[in-house]
């Protein structure tokens, strides 16, 4: 049963880039036609899709944060991992990551597999 | 970017009622890339329609989901005590995914 996990600081200051980590266990990140992706919920709000990378390295981003977000894959150590820069209080969210199915032949596009998510407070 | 609006934004109900949940597109999405999602207080959200009318594994068959094009619904037939729960639908298209603003099934 594949499993993600977040981890990364909690607490970020104003200007400064946000790093946060996803951990797969229970399968390899390079098995399968997934995608891994990053959402991000404020307090009380909606869900924010962040964006989705591919084990090559091939990414997509929210076009809305694009400017400021990286992310990366480390196969060898069956992890993802989301940068965010210039951060601000608007930053402020509980952050989730997934896996993205495509199912059979690319039909489909879903999110199976999510974090607990990890919160993360832009604060000085 | 296609926006997705769902409504209503509060649904209150009681258990046994059923539940129609409406998640419209600002443009016409593929199907196929339509899913719903159940989100508890605290938790992560949870896949239980795919393809607009799939259910995910584990998904009790009073979920069924249905709809093309830009008009997508999501019906609990009978609502259960721990389906009360904000629902979120997602779309994927031209590289991006959007989700709707939710609507939160609350108890009567």
């Amino acid at each position: 049963q594949v499993q993600l996990q977040e981890s990364g600081p909690g607490l970020v200051k104003p200007s400064q880039t946000l790093s946060l980590t996803c951990t797969v266990s229970g399968d390899s990140i390079s098995s399968g036609s997934y995608y891994w992706s990053w959402i991000r919920q404020p307090a009380g709000k909606g869900l924010e899709w962040i964006g989705r990378i591919y084990t090559s390295g091939t990414t997509n981003y929210n076009p809305s944060l694009k400017s400021r977000v990286t992310m990366s894959v480390d196969t060898s150590k069956n992890q993802f991992s989301l940068k965010l820069s210039s951060v601000t209080a608007a930053d402020t969210a509980v952050y989730y990551c997934a896996r993205i199915n495509f199912g059979e032949n690319y039909y489909y596009f879903y999110m199976d597999v999510w974090g607990k998510g990890t919160t993360v407070t832009v604060s000085s | 970017e296609i926006v997705l609006t769902q409504s209503p934004g509060t649904l209150s109900l009681s258990p046994g009622e059923r539940a129609t949940l409406s998640c419209r597109a600002s443009h016409s999405v593929s199907s196929t890339f339509l899913a719903w999602y159940q989100q508890k207080p605290g938790q992560a959200p949870r896949l239980l329609i795919y393809g607009a009318s799939s259910r995910a594994t584990g998904i009790p068959d009073r979920f069924s989901g249905s709809g093309s094009g830009t008009d997508f619904t999501l019906i609990i037939s009978r609502l259960e005590p721990e389906d009360f729960a904000v629902y979120y639908c997602q779309q994927y298209g031209s590289s991006e995914v959007t989700f709707g603003g939710g609507t939160k099934v609350e108890i009567k």
